[in-house]
């Protein structure tokens, strides 16, 4: 069952602003993922934090999870028009050959 | 190389018609999944195979039929299409000790 839910659906910012982007999730997990789409594209993996982890940087981004509240955020920073894309969160169950569970994602419009 | 391939890419076809989608990874995984993105963009495990043995079936319809002759290759065959199969299909991979699964680049299909 579906248990990921990014908040917002929607965000349009302005280039160099920074975006943030929330994910919620209801069982335990081993990890917990973020992808980007671009529109009519696949799915890039851009980063993991494991369920132990609070914090994780790569690049202009930045992942947080706070397990205690099933909640994990993504801050990119300085965006760039290329960063418009659809992001999504996805959870990795304890179990490892599960499926990811995926979360309904959030557009993001960069405006140059 | 590339590590999950799907083909074909793109598949426009009639309603009533029966299609095959063909999911092939060169890693060595031994579970493969199917994933469908509806137009809403929402993404959810159709699929998983395990040593070609199917280990989740997600209350898909009995017109699709996923098939694996061999641990790198897991097909998925789809009867009588509806129009509400039109969607972008992902395969994955993953195995024990893969943090992460592996995508294909997606199959768009469009029932008319």
């Amino acid at each position: 069952s579906q248990q990921g839910e990014e908040d917002p659906q929607a965000l349009s910012i302005q280039e160099g602003e920074n975006a943030t982007m929330n994910c919620s999730y209801k069982t335990s997990i081993n990890n917990l993922q973020w992808y980007r789409q671009n529109s009519g594209r696949g799915l890039v993996h851009l980063i993991l934090i494991r369920s132990n982890e609070r914090e994780k940087h790569s690049g202009r981004l930045r992942v947080t999870l706070d397990t205690s509240k099933k909640s994990s955020s993504l801050l990119i920073t300085a965006s760039r028009a290329a960063d418009t894309a659809s992001y999504f969160c996805a959870t990795a169950s304890v179990w490892g050959n599960t499926p990811l569970v995926f979360g309904k994602g959030t557009r993001l419009s960069v405006i140059a | 190389d590339t590590a999950v391939s799907q083909t074909p890419k793109y598949l426009v076809t009639q309603m009533g018609n029966d299609k095959s989608i063909k999911c092939e990874q060169n890693l060595g995984h031994d579970t493969m999944y199917w994933y469908k993105q509806d137009s809403k963009k929402f993404l959810k495990i159709m699929f998983s195979y395990n040593n070609k043995e199917l280990i989740i079936n997600e209350t898909v319809p009995n017109r699709f039929s996923p098939k694996s002759p061999d641990k790198a290759h897991l097909n998925l065959h789809i009867n009588s299409l509806e129009l509400g199969d039109s969607a972008v299909y992902f395969c994955a991979s993953w195995t024990s000790g893969q943090e992460t699964q592996y995508f294909g680049p997606g199959t768009r299909l469009l029932v008319l």
